[in-house]
Order: structure tokens, then C-alpha cells, then sequence
């Protein structure tokens, strides 16, 4: 039962140009969302987050959009540099239950950006 | 500030062992999660601590265990080692519970052989 769900494994995109990396979640109990980048053998480091109590959070150049009703949000960085590239798991917490205190991730998605 | 100090960086342990891994979290941050990360199964939560308590438990075996001391640093403990417990174990850290950002160590490499 994966709650949080990346559906691209990888994304590929030219230095200047628009990221837009998806996430789906299916748990109506998350409502805060946070996006991590992170490189093979290290941990992951926190980008940008969001409640869901908004619907957009900018921090430079990455954008957190949330739609709520379509339990989805995308992480959108402009403009995409190459030491961008590397792996990006969206995750989500709640309030409630056995969600409280913990992250649930999803499995990624490889974002190369090509001189 | 400090961030999220793992120790150590690499383990390599035979099968049946146990192993103890170390985190410290961010100077003023409370809760401490533990988190596996392997090919096949991504990140998963493991627990987390808050004022020495565990708060919160993902779905691993007994062999899975922690503690938090007074001072908010974090110890997890696997016993009798297996080979499918070869991951790279992260701890995160967060100011306090709920819904605030959590930061990541480099995480402690487990090999098991």
C-alpha cells in the first residue's frame, strides 16, 4: 500500500529550463509535504515544504504546488541548473494516528538537467 | 549549527550479529526518526523518540530497536543481523513533533556478509 506515490522514475530536462516533478498521495490524513533532493550514499537534504493550509510555497528557485482535492503536488524549479540532477522524493506527514511523527516517501524520481 | 551527526559512516557486520548506530541530532531539536533506505523498498520509517519515549513505530521486526537519551541523541539497535538488512540507515531530526521540517545525517552504511 504505497501512500505516496511518484509516478516518473526519471525526468530529464535542459540547464534554463522548467523541472515539474509529480507526486500522488492517497492518505486523507496528510497535510504537511516536504520535498527532499538527495545523492547516492548521503542523506536526504530538505528543499521546500507545504501545508495544506496553502496551495503554493516559493523559496527561490523551487515552487510547491498543492491541490488538495486531486491529492497531488509538484515541485517546480526554474531555472533547472545541471547540479540540480539527483534524486527527488516528495514526502508527507500528518496530525493523526499512526501518521504523526514520521515521513512516508515516495520512491523518487531521477531528475538529470544537460548543459 | 551543527546538523545531523551519524556515526559511524560504514558498518560491515556478519550474519547473527548485532549492531548499535549513533545519531546526534540538530543542537535544540527534540524528536529523532530512523529511516531505512534499500533498492527495493525506498525509505522506510523505522521510529522515532521524543523525550526518550518511542512515540511512533514503522513496520519492522523486534530485531529493530532504539532509544532516545535525556540529551535528545539516538541509538538504534539491530540484532541478529541478516543479509536483507544491509541498507543505509538515516536519522532525521525535527525541532519538535508534528508537522516541521526534518533534517537529514549522511546516514550509516550497513553491510552484512
Amino acid at each position: 500500500d504505497q501512500q505516496v506515490k511518484q509516478n516518473s522514475p526519471s525526468l530529464s530536462v535542459q540547464e534554463g529550463r522548467i523541472s515539474i516533478l509529480n507526486c500522488d498521495y492517497t492518505n486523507s490524513m496528510f497535510d504537511y509535504f516536504l520535498w527532499y533532493k538527495k545523492y547516492p550514499a548521503e542523506g536526504p537534504t530538505f528543499l521546500i515544504s507545504i501545508s495544506s493550509i496553502k496551495d503554493k510555497n516559493e523559496d527561490g528557485r523551487f515552487t510547491v504546488f498543492l491541490n488538495k482535492s486531486a491529492k497531488h503536488l509538484s515541485l517546480h524549479i526554474v531555472p533547472s541548473q545541471p547540479g540540480d540532477s539527483a534524486v527527488y522524493f516528495c514526502a508527507a506527514s500528518g496530525v493523526g494516528g499512526t501518521s504523526y511523527g514520521k515521513l512516508t516517501f515516495g520512491q523518487g524520481t531521477i531528475l538529470t538537467v544537460h548543459p | 549549527k551543527a546538523g545531523v551527526t551519524q556515526t559511524p559512516r560504514y558498518l560491515i557486520k556478519t550474519r547473527g550479529q548485532q549492531v548499535t548506530l549513533s545519531c546526534s541530532p540538530i543542537s535544540g531539536h527534540r524528536s529523532v526518526s530512523w529511516y531505512q533506505q534499500t533498492p527495493g523498498q525506498g525509505l522506510q520509517f523505522l521510529f522515532e523518540y521524543f523525550s526518550e519515549t518511542q512515540r511512533n513505530k514503522g513496520n519492522f521486526p523486534g530485531r529493530f530497536s532504539g532509544r532516545q537519551f535525556s540529551n535528545s541523541r539516538s541509538e538504534m539497535n539491530v540484532s541478529t543481523l541478516e543479509l536483507g538488512d544491509s541498507a543505509l540507515y538515516l536519522c532525521a531530526s525535527t525541532q519538535d513533533r508534528g508537522n516541521t521540517e526534518a533534517f537529514f545525517g549522511q546516514g550509516t552504511r550497513l553491510t552484512v556478509v
